[in-house]
């Protein structure tokens, strides 16, 4: 069980727009900056959003980041075949004094 | 281009202790702005953090591993090492060396990872 929560899957159409959620608490989300990450079957994770809303240098604007209390949404429109992967969000947690993540959300481009 | 490396044996029986090290180029590990993490992931599963290290040695661990685990560095390899003690089937996982600039920032960089797989 994941302390932060995040759907299983999401679906949409190439072209279309697509949010991912990621629920906490104070003792997470509430108080510390929510980071974002791409991975592909076999790859390591990579940095797509840092510090809520922050992209990378690489990371096209199509990726999108957002924080209100306790949950983060990341954001992609344009939606592309290539951006099927499994996302996670992940951020500290001041009362366990510990990084925990989501527990993933595999997108399908349909 | 900062580039990170795990390196260790891939298979480990249980009750043993599991080592792994991961090598930092193009960049130095004694960079006060950093910490060096290990992250691992089962198969199929999510992530899941394991520890964080300082270039001075400030450690934070995660507490349901903490009793297992510990995290080192030695600046004059550019390395950082972790050993999970007493593995069993459920330490089976691919385990990830990262960056971590400031101990509650993202992870910027990340090695390619390594499969280590606990049985006999």
């Amino acid at each position: 069980q994941s302390v932060l929560t995040q759907p299983p899957s999401v679906s949409a159409a190439p072209g279309q727009r697509v949010t991912i959620s990621c629920s906490g608490s104070s003792s997470n989300i509430g108080n510390n900056y929510v980071s974002w990450y791409q991975q592909f079957p076999g790859t390591a994770p990579k940095l797509l959003i840092s510090e809520n809303n922050k992209r990378p240098s690489g990371i096209p604007d199509r990726f999108s980041g957002s924080k209100s209390g306790t949950s983060a949404t990341l954001g992609i429109t344009g939606l592309q075949t290539g951006d099927e992967a499994d996302y996670y969000c992940g951020t500290w947690d001041s009362s366990l004094s510990a990084w925990v993540f989501g527990g993933g959300t595999k997108l399908t481009v349909l | 281009q900062l580039q990170l490396q795990e390196s260790g044996p891939g298979l480990v029986k249980p009750s043993e202790t599991l080592s792994l090290s991961c090598t930092v180029s193009g960049g130095s590990i004694s960079s006060s702005s950093y910490y060096w993490v290990w992250i691992r992931q089962p198969p199929g599963q999510g992530l899941e953090w394991i520890a964080s290290i300082s270039y001075s040695g400030d450690t934070y661990y995660n507490p349901s591993l903490k009793s297992r685990v510990t995290i080192s560095v030695d600046t004059s390899k550019n390395q950082f090492s972790l050993k999970l003690s007493s593995v069993t089937a459920a330490d089976t996982a691919v385990y990830y060396c990262a960056r971590l600039p400031g101990l509650v920032g993202s992870f910027d960089y990340w090695g390619r990872g390594t499969l280590v797989t606990v049985s006999s």
